[in-house]
């Protein structure tokens, strides 16, 4: 069974940057695995934020970027602002079938 | 403005069966691929299946296929999950998002938009 591991929680102080990490337990990530991002608020459904490694949609402040980084797929935070507060799902893809990572909580404190 | 809202989800006892809807607007339905996330509570998402644009391929998470059945209506902009022989372990939120989309060269976008989940409780 296919398992996508992420950092399950992550503190960073307002204006600070963070990255976000995605791993897969099969080897290395790579663009061909099309890493996804997602960002969730309490009660909201999940938004959009990165698809294919490190493109952003129309909405995706700047302040977020994708890369590949040591063989796992990263989520970047620069200028962390309070409202990025929220979990964070990465997506990997194997070949048809779909798999999220566990998700990171990001504190902003 | 893409819209997807989900319906049918309810209490229902284990081993009944239910059938989801999702209703889309805001995009040309029928050219997309189409998908159901769910999440149980207090936890991560999880993928569930996807379909493509015409209904000719369908791909589900391992662990779901034979119980769960994704279709769609593309005359009525519609996508559906039917959902049976539900355990306890189906309990969730259970989302309709659009994509995959191909964007190009070496790219594909998941989910790009989301319904607002209807949730599916199993219990006696």
């Amino acid at each position: 069974q296919t398992v996508v591991t992420q950092e399950p929680s992550l503190t960073v102080s307002p204006g600070g940057t963070v990255t976000l990490t995605c791993a897969s337990s099969t080897g290395a990530v790579t663009s061909g695995y099309y890493p996804n991002w997602f960002q969730q608020k309490p009660g909201q459904a999940p938004r959009a934020l990165i698809y294919s490694t490190n493109n952003k949609h129309s909405w995706t402040p700047a302040r977020f970027s994708g890369s590949l980084l040591g063989g796992k797929a990263a989520l970047t935070l620069s200028g962390v602002q309070p409202e990025d507060e929220a979990e964070y799902y990465c997506l990997l893809y194997y070949g048809g079938a779909l798999v999220f990572g566990g998700g990171t909580k990001l504190t902003v404190l | 403005e893409v819209q997807l809202v989900e319906s049918g989800g309810g209490l229902v006892q284990p081993g009944g069966s239910l059938r989801l809807s999702c209703a889309a607007s805001g995009f040309t339905f029928s050219t997309y691929w189409m998908s159901w996330v769910r999440q149980a509570p207090g936890k991560g998402l999880e993928w569930v299946a996807n379909i493509k644009q015409d209904g000719s391929q369908k791909d589900y998470v391992d662990s779901l296929k034979g119980r769960f059945t994704i279709s769609r209506d593309n005359a009525k902009n519609s996508l559906y999950l039917q959902m049976n022989s539900l355990i306890a372990g189906d309990t969730a939120v259970y989302y309709c998002a659009r994509g995959p989309a191909y964007c190009g060269g070496d790219c594909y976008s998941y989910f790009d938009s989301w319904g607002q989940g209807t949730l599916v409780t199993v219990s006696s």
